[in-house]
């Protein structure tokens, strides 16, 4: 079935300091993925809607300027926690969707816990 | 605006016993709706799907659940809990002008003992 890769699945950063978070599709193109978070023992939130070739659309309340999305490819979504602070330390997931004859879903990555010391 | 309510925050029940997790949504037309389980740390895998059709759903891993438009419900059942089942499951109602951006609900942790 379709896959989605999440890179790294850990990291820890110095506040401050930029991180990047890959999101690739394996074996299917995803014109659109989606980047949740979720804090310890709560339910996840959409962030944004990342879109092949043009500008990521954010949700209420979510900055965009700090919560940068690129999908420069039709495999590929980053995210970028720009000047990172320990309360973005979070679990970020991506999701794509999956469209396969009449089968039609959102395949999640295996998520990426971010921890800003 | 849509939104998902799973009102059982844990639950416990014996191995090889049946199980139920409650879900209910709020959604104006016919919704989209998922189940979604998660291991602690890890991604999350999708157990069914309900688009149209008929009610009763089935999953992996020997998962159902059955659409109630009048009760706007979409139960999870299993009928014989296995020990690997223990995990969080999220119900999930698809939002936006495409239906494809998930509004979650809070989960229920799921313990199952021996």
């Amino acid at each position: 079935g379709a896959v989605v890769s999440q890179h790294p699945s850990r990291v820890i950063c110095k506040s401050g300091t930029s991180v990047k978070i890959e999101c690739r599709s394996l074996d299917f193109q995803a014109t659109t993925m989606f980047w949740y978070r979720q804090f310890p023992k709560q339910s996840l939130m959409l962030m944004a809607t990342s879109n092949e070739g043009s500008k990521a659309t954010y949700e209420q309340g979510v900055e965009k300027d700090k919560f940068l999305i690129n999908h420069a490819s039709l495999t590929l979504s980053t995210l970028t926690v720009t000047s990172a602070h320990p309360e973005d330390s979070s679990f970020y997931i991506c999701s794509a969707d999956v469209e396969a004859g009449d089968d039609y879903g959102y395949t999640f990555g295996s998520g990426t816990r971010l921890t800003v010391v | 605006a849509q939104s998902v309510t799973q009102p059982d925050i844990h639950i416990t029940v014996s191995e090889g016993a049946s199980l139920e997790l409650r879900c209910n949504y709020s959604y104006g037309a016919t919704p989209y709706l998922f189940w979604y389980v998660q291991s602690p740390g890890q991604g999350l895998q999708l157990l069914l799907k309900y688009f149209s059709g008929d009610t009763l759903v089935q999953g992996i891993k020997g998962f159902e659940a059955e659409f109630k438009r009048s009760q706007s419900s979409f139960n999870l059942r299993k009928p014989s809990v296995h020990w690997s089942d223990a995990a969080e499951y999220f119900c999930a109602v698809g939002a936006g002008e495409y239906g494809n951006k998930l509004v979650f609900g809070a989960g229920t942790i799921l313990r199952v003992k021996s």
